[in-house]
């Protein structure tokens, strides 16, 4: 089993939908959740940051963690052509520990 | 949060030849790292570059290699050596700041090995 599964299918929902992607882990000594963003040829921007389960709210993006489940979400409300990106999920358990990545969602959203 | 540049963006290289990453971070940080992306697959951790030692190589990274320095707490190299078409690939550099667990990352480096 993976360490981070991110199911890499791409996305594609119109303008205005709401965008729901999910990672599921394996390694209960995860503490520390990101998202990340990345446009074509670029590299990735950290986008959303949560420590530990609940839930944490910047604009339109929402970040979901549920450690009993072992199961990170991430929303964005009322998606614009803009946030068409792929979306990777990255977890740590903290300190010097090394980031463990999935596999990126490719997003589109379609005008 | 750091800013880091990264150059060249992208090269094309002769198999057989090698080709030096730059990495300059606009702030003192405690880690940086080198990964490397290819289409479709995740992040690969490559090595961390330790300052004013040898780097950690993940397995199946080898110094030969992929060899790396970091003169200062702001400056990282790769070198990819002997390069054939496989190490064609988008690399790219990463820093993180004292005990945070989060990273931040370089615009990558878009690698063709003809």
């Amino acid at each position: 089993q993976k360490e981070v599964e991110q199911d890499p299918g791409p996305l594609s929902v119109p303008e205005g939908a709401i965008v729901s992607l999910n990672c599921t882990y394996s390694n209960s000594a995860f503490q520390y959740f990101m998202w990340y963003r990345q446009y074509s040829r670029k590299g990735p921007e950290l986008l959303m940051y949560t420590y530990s389960s609940g839930n944490k709210e910047d604009g339109r993006f929402t970040a979901q963690v549920d450690k009993s489940s072992k199961y990170i979400s991430l929303f964005i409300r009322d998606s614009q052509p803009s946030d068409s990106a792929t979306y990777l999920c990255a977890m740590s358990a903290g300190g010097n520990n090394r980031l463990a990545f999935g596999k990126g969602n490719q997003v589109v959203v379609i005008p | 949060s750091a800013v880091i540049s990264q150059k060249p963006s992208r090269d094309i290289c002769q198999r057989g030849t090698s080709l030096t990453i730059q990495c300059q971070v606009d702030s003192q940080v405690t880690m940086m790292f080198w990964y490397r992306q290819q289409p479709g697959q995740s992040l690969t951790l490559i090595a961390t570059a330790n300052q004013g030692s040898e780097a950690t190589y993940e397995s199946g990274f080898v110094i030969d290699k992929f060899p790396i320095s970091r003169p200062n707490l702001t400056f990282s190299t790769l070198t990819v050596s002997n390069m054939s078409p496989e190490d064609s690939s988008i690399y790219l550099c990463s820093a993180k700041t004292g005990g945070a667990a989060e990273a931040f990352f370089g615009q990558g480096t878009r690698l063709t090995v003809v």
